[in-house]
């Protein structure tokens, strides 16, 4: 029944490494987006995907790299994982790139860098 | 660019106290603007929204006027309850397809 999914839920590495998160929506929604929150709860948008296009992709390191294989997933690899990656990174989906649409979240990925 | 700019928090307040957060815009146009409220440990849930000027937005007693000549979208609610405890971000809609957040106002409320 869950709306918007991401995993892992949690997710704790070393500094350097490589990962990946994941996200799921089955709204039926054809715009997916990547939010980046920080300890100071700002929330700022990454990436924002329609019909597996990329729309947006803001001043982001090239470390990130989203990959949407179908307009249901918007999943998240980051190579080479730095201390200050350290955030809760959301997942969301709406229908279409109407601004009257609400975004529907995920529960967050909390990325700790050791 | 277009962006919001609300109150700092934390807000503190007895349980039944009247809530006002504040919250204005800048924009070149006339996004929709919305509140989105997140309980710990969860997601941003959307509480309410307006699309255009003097549009007002409620949801579980929680209500924002879309004011154009003040560009404000205060949030109001006049008798707040434990389980409204949350962060509230106030946020418009932008011509990049996206939301752009305010930081957030943290509120407490006290039995």
């Amino acid at each position: 029944d869950t709306a918007v999914s991401q995993t892992p839920k949690y997710l704790v590495t070393q500094m350097g490494n490589d990962k990946s998160i994941k996200c799921e929506q089955n709204l039926g929604h054809d715009t997916m987006y990547w939010y980046k929150q920080d300890s100071k709860k700002f929330l700022k948008i990454m990436f924002s995907y329609n019909n597996k296009e990329l729309i947006i992709n803001e001043t982001v390191p090239n470390r990130f790299s989203p990959k949407s294989p179908d307009k249901a997933h918007l999943n998240l690899h980051i190579n080479s994982l730095e201390l200050g990656d350290s955030a809760v990174y959301f997942c969301a989906s709406s229908q279409g790139r109407d601004g009257n649409q609400p975004q529907h979240f995920g529960d967050g990925t909390r990325l700790s860098i050791l | 660019g277009d962006s919001v700019t609300q109150m700092e928090g934390p807000v503190t307040l007895s349980e039944e106290a009247f809530l006002t957060i504040n919250c204005t815009y800048t924009a070149t146009g006339y996004p929709s603007l919305f509140w989105y409220v997140q309980y710990p440990g969860e997601g941003l849930q959307l509480l309410l929204k307006a699309t255009k000027a003097d549009d007002k937005g409620s949801n579980k007693g929680f209500e924002a006027t879309y004011r154009k000549e003040t560009t404000s979208f205060h949030l109001e609610k006049g008798s707040v309850q434990v389980s409204d405890s949350a962060v509230y971000f106030c946020a418009l809609y932008y011509s990049g397809y996206a939301l752009n957040f305010g930081k957030g106002t943290s509120l407490l409320v006290t039995p």
